[in-house]
């Protein structure tokens, strides 16, 4: 089946312009996450939403930072006034997870955005 | 703040060898072990995931589990040239539901050929 897809693939931004990001889970994946992965870096979690409650979004670097799952599939990872340092690749991952049965925390990753602000 | 641990490399090794890749971590609360692989440009793909103290074998891989060392590893038997990629090392303090991962920041392996 169709695995975790993003969109756009890349984005260029001039600093302080807005962007969106878009994230298909894959179909029925209860539980939806968002990291950040600097180049060199391992990726550091940013948001979790079960469904379309987000339960966790102690990683969002700033209030410029929002994210939303309004219908508890497709995710959008919103920077506001963005800044050098938001450059980075943004990667979704979705899970089938808390739901009985399914691999304790087990993650399938999407492409990523590269989102480069110059 | 949780914390994970790996030697960045690279780490190389010659085709047909046996490839050591370790992780330290630094939550006791931790409950869940993951090694996720990531090629050069490609988002990270899960390889092994360990619960339990041990080891645990699937294939040429074999992850092993240490939580009074608070030590995860990673072998890869009889390397092959395509084994060679980043390897992630992650933790959750999930038991049973979903949790965001912490990751290492990774060890860049080389199998030489």
């Amino acid at each position: 089946g169709a695995g975790v897809s993003q969109s756009p693939r890349y984005k260029v931004a001039k600093r302080g312009q807005d962007v969106a990001l878009r994230c298909d889970p894959i179909s029925g994946h209860v539980s939806l996450f968002w990291y950040q992965q600097a180049l060199g870096q391992g990726p550091e979690f940013l948001t979790y939403f079960q469904n379309e409650a987000q339960l966790d979004k102690s990683g969002l670097p700033s209030d410029r930072f929002f994210a939303e799952r309004p219908e508890g599939s497709v995710s959008t990872l919103k920077i506001q006034r963005t800044q050098q340092e938001d450059s980075a690749v943004y990667l979704c991952a979705s899970s089938p997870a808390p739901l009985a049965g399914a691999p304790r925390g087990e993650q399938f990753f999407g492409p990523g955005t590269r989102l480069t602000v110059l | 703040q949780k914390e994970v641990e790996q030697n960045s490399g690279p780490l190389s090794v010659p085709e047909g060898a046996i490839a050591s890749l370790n992780c330290t971590y630094s939550d006791r609360g931790s409950q869940s072990f993951f090694w996720y692989r990531q090629y050069s440009g490609k988002s990270p793909e899960l390889i092994m995931f360990i619960y339990s103290n041990g080891d645990k074998e699937d294939g040429r891989f074999t992850a092993q589990l240490n939580k009074a060392s608070q030590y995860v590893s990673l072998l890869i038997r009889d390397s092959q040239p395509s084994d060679s990629a980043t390897y992630l090392c992650a933790v959750t303090d999930s038991g049973g539901g979903a949790d965001g991962l912490t990751f290492g920041k990774g060890t860049h392996l080389i199998i030489q050929p």
